[in-house]
C-alpha cells in the first residue's frame, strides 16, 4: 500500500519559532508537493520539488523554504512562524512525465501559531 | 492559465438521492482532471480522473464524472447517496507539461437521514 506520511498530526508553536514540517512517501516518486488548506480556499501550492535538491516556488511561497536531500524526504521550513500561517498543511507526491498522474496525499499537519 | 470553479460550497442531500457535485475548469492545454475526497482530519484519496480517452471516468465507491470538452465541466455523480458520502471534495486541474494541479475551493457534501 502506497503510503505518504508526516511527522505530527498537530503542532503548536510560538510567534517566532522555526517550525520544521518533514513528509516521507515510500513510492519512488519524483515530485513532491507542499499545500495549505484553509476554508473556503482549498489548497495553496506552497512549493513543489521535481527532483532532489531541485524546487520551485508555488503560488504563496512567502514565510517558508524547503529542503529536499533524499527522494523519499521533502521538508517544510517555517523562518519564524507567525500567526497568519496558523493552517493545515498537507505534502503529495507523484510519478514524474507532468500533471498525468494522480497525487497521493498525507495525512496532514494541523499547525496553530499562538 | 489553468483554473476551477466548484460550484456550491455545501451540498446536502438525503441519503439514497443522487450526488452532484459540478466543477468547471478553464485550461489553455488539454486538460488532466481528477476528483479527491477528503474525509475529517484526513488527507486526499483520489476518486476518478480523466486523462485521455473515454470521457465517462468510473472511480471508487460507486462515483463516477464525465468530462465535457465543450462545456469545460468535469461533475462529479453517484446516484444514491450513502451517509459515508459524507465528506469534501475537490475537483484538481492540471496538463501535460505541467507540475502543477489547480485545485477547487472544495465542496462539502452532507448526508441527511
Amino acid at each position: 500500500d502506497v503510503k505518504v506520511t508526516q511527522s505530527s498530526r498537530y503542532l503548536v508553536k510560538r510567534t517566532g519559532e522555526k517550525v520544521f514540517l518533514e513528509c516521507v512517501q515510500d513510492m519512488d516518486h519524483e515530485n513532491m508537493f507542499w499545500y495549505r488548506q484553509d476554508p473556503g480556499l482549498g489548497l495553496r501550492l506552497i512549493y513543489f520539488s521535481y527532483d532532489v535538491k531541485m524546487k520551485e516556488k508555488g503560488d504563496i511561497p512567502e514565510g517558508y523554504s524547503v529542503s529536499r536531500e533524499k527522494k523519499e524526504r521533502f521538508s517544510l521550513i517555517l523562518e519564524s512562524a507567525s500567526t497568519n500561517q496558523t493552517s493545515m498543511y498537507l505534502c503529495a507526491s507523484s510519478r514524474t512525465a507532468g500533471g498525468i498522474y494522480e497525487q497521493y496525499f498525507g495525512p496532514g499537519t494541523r499547525l496553530t501559531v499562538t | 492559465a489553468q483554473s476551477v470553479t466548484q460550484l456550491g460550497s455545501h451540498v446536502s442531500v438525503s441519503e439514497g438521492a443522487l450526488v452532484l457535485l459540478r466543477c468547471n475548469y478553464s485550461s489553455s492545454v488539454p486538460p488532466y482532471l481528477f476528483w479527491y475526497v477528503q474525509y475529517p482530519n484526513q488527507g486526499l484519496q483520489l476518486l476518478l480522473k480523466y486523462t485521455t480517452g473515454a470521457t465517462l471516468v468510473k472511480g471508487i465507491n460507486g462515483f463516477e464524472a464525465e468530462f465535457k470538452k465543450s462545456e469545460t465541466s468535469f461533475h462529479l455523480t453517484k446516484p444514491s447517496a450513502h451517509m459515508s458520502d459524507a465528506a469534501e471534495y475537490f475537483c484538481a486541474v492540471s496538463g501535460s507539461g505541467t507540475y502543477k494541479y489547480i485545485f477547487g475551493t472544495g465542496t462539502r457534501l452532507k448526508v441527511l437521514a
